[in-house]
């Protein structure tokens, strides 16, 4: 059960687009289609914001998209705005039916 | 709405004991799988154990297998968590979350976490 990898930080200008990357393997994020993105501002509980890879709750809004290629996940946030600096978690569904988060990632508007 | 409130966090020595719970309200309460996620000071998100509805299945993360029991009071809409043995390493925030109502692996709704501490 390691933890699935992820950048330790991104950033961005308002505006601009970024993608955050989760890498895991082929017994957890390779395998299922579960895969979720949470946000986290400071002494916040976590949001999710991305469920099954690419769906999106409602409420959230729809710079949010999700996507897979293999072992890796990735979150892409369009149209950068203050309010999205924030930690952002992966996480997937794995073998023997647990579930591990990634590293997690800090987001900094520029 | 949605409410999850966490209880029985507190300061314990190496090897002690704690029972923490989370009452749940605003849904049906037996209808959904309920998680317990946890987060060390400073650090990232560590899932910790599940349990299903009806009490059928409970997993755990392999770092509080044999340590933590995870059990449901649906009369009474409420998770425990039993922490024995602790170590210092099992210091952090504990959420419980619930998961989703279209994903059964995604956690929609979260408490705001009762804080362990593990020390001597």
């Amino acid at each position: 059960q390691s933890a699935l990898t992820q950048p330790a930080s991104v950033s961005g200008s308002p505006g601009q687009s970024i993608t955050i990357s989760c890498t895991g393997t082929s017994s957890d994020v390779g395998r299922y289609n579960y895969v979720s993105w949470y946000q986290q501002h400071p002494g916040k509980a976590p949001k999710v914001m991305i469920f099954d890879v690419n769906n999106r709750p409602s409420g959230v809004s729809n710079r949010f998209s999700g996507s897979k290629s293999g072992n890796t996940a990735s979150l892409t946030i369009s149209g950068l705005q203050a309010e999205d600096e924030a930690d952002y978690y992966c996480s997937s569904f794995a073998s023997s039916n647990t579930l591990v988060f990634g590293t997690g990632t800090k987001v900094t508007v520029l | 709405e949605v409410r999850l409130v966490e209880s029985g966090g507190g300061l314990v020595k190496p090897g002690g004991s704690l029972r923490l719970s989370c009452v749940a309200s605003g849904f049906t309460f037996r209808n959904f799988n309920i998680n317990w996620v946890r987060q060390a000071p400073g650090k990232g998100l560590e899932w910790v154990s599940g349990i299903s509805t009806i009490s059928s299945y409970k997993y755990f993360a392999d770092s509080v297998k044999g340590r933590f029991t995870i059990s449901r009071d649906d009369a009474k809409n409420t998770v425990f968590l039993q922490l024995n043995n602790l170590r210092a390493e099992d210091t952090a925030l504990y959420y419980c979350a619930r998961v989703g109502v279209w994903s059964a692996y995604s956690f929609d709704d979260w408490g705001r976490g009762t804080l362990v501490t593990v020390s001597s």
